[in-house]
């Protein structure tokens, strides 16, 4: 059963910093690791897509990068931003069980990150 | 793409009530999911649609809970006689079908039973 964790559950950074957040996932058959962002009150928006025969991905000062044989994602922010506050979640898509079924999305509990002005 | 669109946004209930949710997906998007969120956790996968066909329901989905997609558009998320423990946020996504194509989420239906 696949399990995603994340840490930290909390970060609180000055504007400007660069960070990393991370995720750790426990099967390596997935089709691809999904970084979302999720506003308080709001639902998901999804940031990146890393395909399971990709590294990396890089929207604008989002990177997220992939490997798989250790079971690891990092999602790197540069040069954060206060409107970069919220929380940010991952998840894996699993291949199908043997039985049957969907490809599920696995979500981790997510990290809530603060960017002081 | 208008986004996906759910309703309504908030549901307060008394205990043992039923409730219906709606959602509607992006036009053309063949693939809808449910999922249900508690505070400080992330989703959890509810059931899954492709087009009108349910294709899977999660073990967290009991008999009480009824979920259909007629015509392959719009879905609908039932919860009869509702306890306690189903306050949550519900969120729906859809997908174009495509594996490696992401999953877009509406702004989801916050259920609170009294």
């Amino acid at each position: 059963k696949q399990e995603v964790t994340q840490i930290p559950a909390a970060l609180s950074v000055p504007e400007g910093e660069n960070l990393v957040l991370n995720c750790s996932f426990t099967d390596s058959a997935i089709y691809n690791l999904q970084w979302f962002r999720q506003d308080p009150g709001k639902g998901l928006t999804s940031l990146l897509l890393i395909q399971s025969s990709q590294r990396e991905q890089t929207s604008g000062r989002l990177n997220a990068s992939l490997d798989k044989s250790s079971g690891r994602s990092t999602l790197y922010i540069a040069a954060s931003q206060p409107g970069d506050s919220a929380t940010y979640l991952c998840a894996a898509l699993n291949r199908r069980e043997p039985q049957g079924g969907s490809e599920k999305l696995v979500f981790g509990k997510g990290t809530k990150l603060t960017v002081n002005p | 793409d208008t986004g996906v669109s759910q309703d309504p946004r908030h549901k307060i209930t008394k205990r043992g009530q039923n409730v219906t949710f709606r959602c509607d997906p992006i036009s053309e998007h063949n693939r809808l999911y449910w999922y249900r969120q508690t505070l400080g956790q992330g989703p959890e996968f509810l059931t899954y649609f492709q087009n009108e066909a349910q294709l899977e329901k999660s073990r967290l989905l009991s008999d009480r809970f009824s979920a259909e997609r007629p015509k392959g558009s719009f879905s609908t998320l039932e919860i009869q006689r509702t306890e306690q423990g189903d306050s949550a946020m519900y969120l729906c996504a859809s997908s174009p079908g495509r594996i490696n194509q992401p999953q877009h989420f509406g702004d989801g239906t916050r259920l609170s039973i009294l």
